[in-house]
């Protein structure tokens, strides 16, 4: 039982570069997150996905995109990468409000 | 916009004392108050969820407390030990769940 896996782990990426964070769950959770994490921010949520085929924006959803693939998976898009969106991303899933989170993602936009 | 306010930033607490530290957040549309222990270079592990006004919940040296009306949570530590020097998250949930910026416990052997 792998819980949340994130891929990849690092990233460096230059300005107006595009990527894909990928999110897997392996335990049957319908609720998914991703979230960043800044230096003197704390964790702010980007998009949610409550079940399989819905996903609805979160507090910061500017320059972002993403897709609730199957049950399992939820990835991240950034479709122009932007300094601004250097940050650590975690992806969790949810179950009885307990949320699950991954290692995380550290990207740096160049 | 949601503010979720928690005290004090940062923490420095002698092995073997107890500590509590706050969760302030706004009072009404309120679902549930969330606690997570964040461990440097690890992810958020969920500690509690309350939903009751005057909710305590328990797990092993750690527990909390909910007060909805007036919209905090407190969060204490008996005996505290090394292991429990992290970062405690609280979060909010309404339609939408926002974290605060934490509290970062340091035991002092």
């Amino acid at each position: 039982n792998a819980g949340v896996t994130q891929t990849p782990k690092f990233q460096v990426l230059k300005t107006g570069q595009s990527m894909t964070l990928q999110c897997a769950q392996d335990m049957n959770h319908n609720s998914m997150y991703w979230y960043r994490q800044d230096p003197g921010m704390g964790l702010r949520l980007i998009y949610y996905s409550a079940s399989e085929g819905t996903t609805d924006k979160g507090e910061v959803p500017n320059g972002y995109n993403v897709s609730r693939l199957n049950k399992r998976e939820f990835s991240l898009r950034l479709e122009s990468a932007a300094p601004s969106q250097t940050s650590v991303y975690f992806c969790a899933s949810s179950v009885k409000g307990y949320q699950y989170f991954g290692p995380g993602t550290r990207l740096t936009v160049t | 916009i949601l503010n979720v306010e928690q005290s004090p930033q940062s923490l420095h607490v002698q092995e073997g004392d107890s500590t509590n530290f706050t969760c302030s957040f706004p009072s009404s549309n309120f679902y549930a108050l969330h606690w997570y222990r964040w461990e440097t270079a690890k992810s958020p592990e969920a500690l509690f969820v309350m939903t009751l006004n005057g909710d305590e919940k328990k797990k092993g040296r750690i527990s909390a407390t909910l007060n909805t009306k007036e919209g905090y949570s407190y969060l204490y530590i008996k005996g505290s030990q090394p292991e429990d020097s992290a970062t405690y998250l609280c979060a909010f949930r309404d339609d939408k769940i926002i974290f605060g910026k934490g509290t970062r416990l340091h035991i002092l052997p």
